[in-house]
């Protein structure tokens, strides 16, 4: 597609209860990042992919969360006994290799809410 | 750990004048500086950048000032329209690695 396309847009969920986001990149970005921005926050780094490497998940806040990205596109980031900490909107960016400015293209995130 | 620190969480400035978006960074090993523009309800979009080879850039209305030395950029817009309103985050990479974002300016553009 033409952007960055992540779904649901919002996602209400019971606290304990699992989760998951999907990101669809630009077709042809071979790198995928997420970040999260809790309410009056700024955005937070959770996973890093680049090509076939290993993922960076320096960010990731806990074991709860985890992220897959399959064939080289489309990624999941699963939140597992969600709390209600996780509240935040989940953006999910890609960019192509190297490139002019390293600029990232977001989606439009999910707006998760643990009730 | 912020290694981006944007201090300032909003800033209100008249239709026409200039709007100055502060950044502060602490890891020296940062190449390449972005600003990003982020309306409510959708994801931030690139607006410009600025590699640490240089210490201006400018695209129209918007200008970007890094002073390495200080560890700190600023972001420009002269003049000012009341479109400009949105949140401002400041970026950060070392290398094309993962980017670092500061907490966002919310920059209020009054007519």
């Amino acid at each position: 597609g033409a952007g960055v396309s992540q779904s649901p847009s919002n996602k209400v969920t019971e606290k304990g209860k699992d989760v998951e986001l999907r990101c669809d990149p630009i077709s042809g970005h071979t790198a995928l990042y997420w970040y999260r921005q809790s309410l009056g926050q700024g955005l937070e780094f959770l996973i890093y992919f680049q090509g076939n490497s290993a993922p960076d998940k320096s960010g990731l806040p806990s074991d709860r969360f985890s992220a897959e990205r399959t064939g080289g596109s489309v990624s999941t980031l699963t939140i597992q006994r969600t709390q209600q900490e996780d509240s935040a909107v989940y953006l999910c960016a890609s960019r192509r290799a190297g490139g002019e400015n390293y600029g990232y293209t977001f989606g439009s995130g999910t707006r998760l809410t643990v009730v | 750990d912020q290694q981006v620190k944007q201090n300032s969480p909003s800033l209100s400035v008249q239709e026409g004048r200039i709007s100055i978006l502060n950044c502060d960074y602490t890891n020296s090993m940062f190449d390449y500086f972005l600003w990003y523009k982020k309306y409510p309800a959708e994801g931030p979009t690139f607006l410009i950048s600025i590699s640490s080879i240089k210490d201006k850039n400018e695209d129209g209305r918007f200008t970007v000032f890094l002073n390495k030395s200080a560890k700190h950029l600023s972001l420009h817009i002269v003049p000012s329209q009341p479109g400009d309103s949105a949140v401002y985050f400041c970026a950060a990479s070392a290398y094309g690695n993962d980017m670092r974002f500061g907490a966002g300016t919310r920059l209020t553009v009054k007519p």
